[in-house]
């Protein structure tokens, strides 16, 4: 079975600063996908940025950028130049080449102004 | 484009009871998938269904049901209501089955309280 920690329950960052969420996982598999999802408050969960295992290079969506590294099994998250509207929890998943989804606890992020 | 609907938004149920929750995705979109989030277990995996057929299944107890229909809308219904099924009940929506890695569309959820 695979397992996914967000060892950051909370975390904060000032407007426009940069900050790092981080992920582990935990998989016997070779082959699978990574995730970041985003929910805001009272608000849909949306994809932020995704991750296909046997890519090398690192998914990039405009100011979110991952580091993959397969064999740490580590998939953290960069937000870089951070908006208020980032606010948010965010969740790092797992899924199988099957489409079993797994994922971790989640980070809340704060934006401060 | 509308996005992924689910209905009833908010329920109250009693121990005992059963309920159906319902989601329509976005049109076009052949895959259902169905999620708990709790504050004690977080973001489960409950099931998916493609094309009116059960692809993936979680690890929850038979209580636990779907079915999806041929427009693609699917219904979940859980019987015999416990306290621990309270929870937000999310569906996600996508054009193909999840093991072909497509992109998933999450609706705004149903909120369910068991008393």
């Amino acid at each position: 079975a695979q397992t996914v920690t967000q060892s950051q329950p909370e975390m904060s960052v000032q407007e426009a600063e940069t900050v790092t969420l981080s992920c582990t996982y935990d998989t016997s598999e070779s082959n699978y996908y990574l995730f970041w999802y985003k929910q805001p408050p009272s608000r849909q969960m949306i994809l932020v940025i995704r991750q296909e295992a046997y890519k090398q290079q690192n998914a990039t969506e405009n100011r979110f950028s991952v580091n993959f590294q397969k064999a740490a099994k580590s998939f953290s998250l960069k937000i870089s130049d951070s908006q208020l509207g980032d606010t948010a929890m965010y969740f790092c998943a797992f899924m199988n080449v099957a489409g079993k989804s797994t994922f971790g606890d989640g980070t809340t992020l704060t934006v401060k102004p | 484009k509308a996005g992924v609907t689910q209905t009833p938004r908010y329920l109250i149920k009693t121990r005992g009871q059963q309920v159906t929750l319902s989601c329509s995705p976005i049109s076009g979109h052949r895959s259902v998938s169905w999620y708990q989030q709790t504050p004690g277990q977080g973001l489960q995996f409950l099931f998916e269904y493609f094309s009116e057929t059960q692809r993936n299944k979680g690890n929850f107890p038979g209580r636990f049901s779907g079915r999806q229909f041929s427009n693609s809308r699917s219904e979940m219904n859980v019987s015999t209501l416990e306290l621990g099924d309270s929870a937000l009940y999310l569906c996600a929506s996508s054009w193909g089955e999840l093991a072909s890695y497509n992109e998933q569309f999450f609706g705004p959820g149903t909120r369910l309280t068991v008393l």
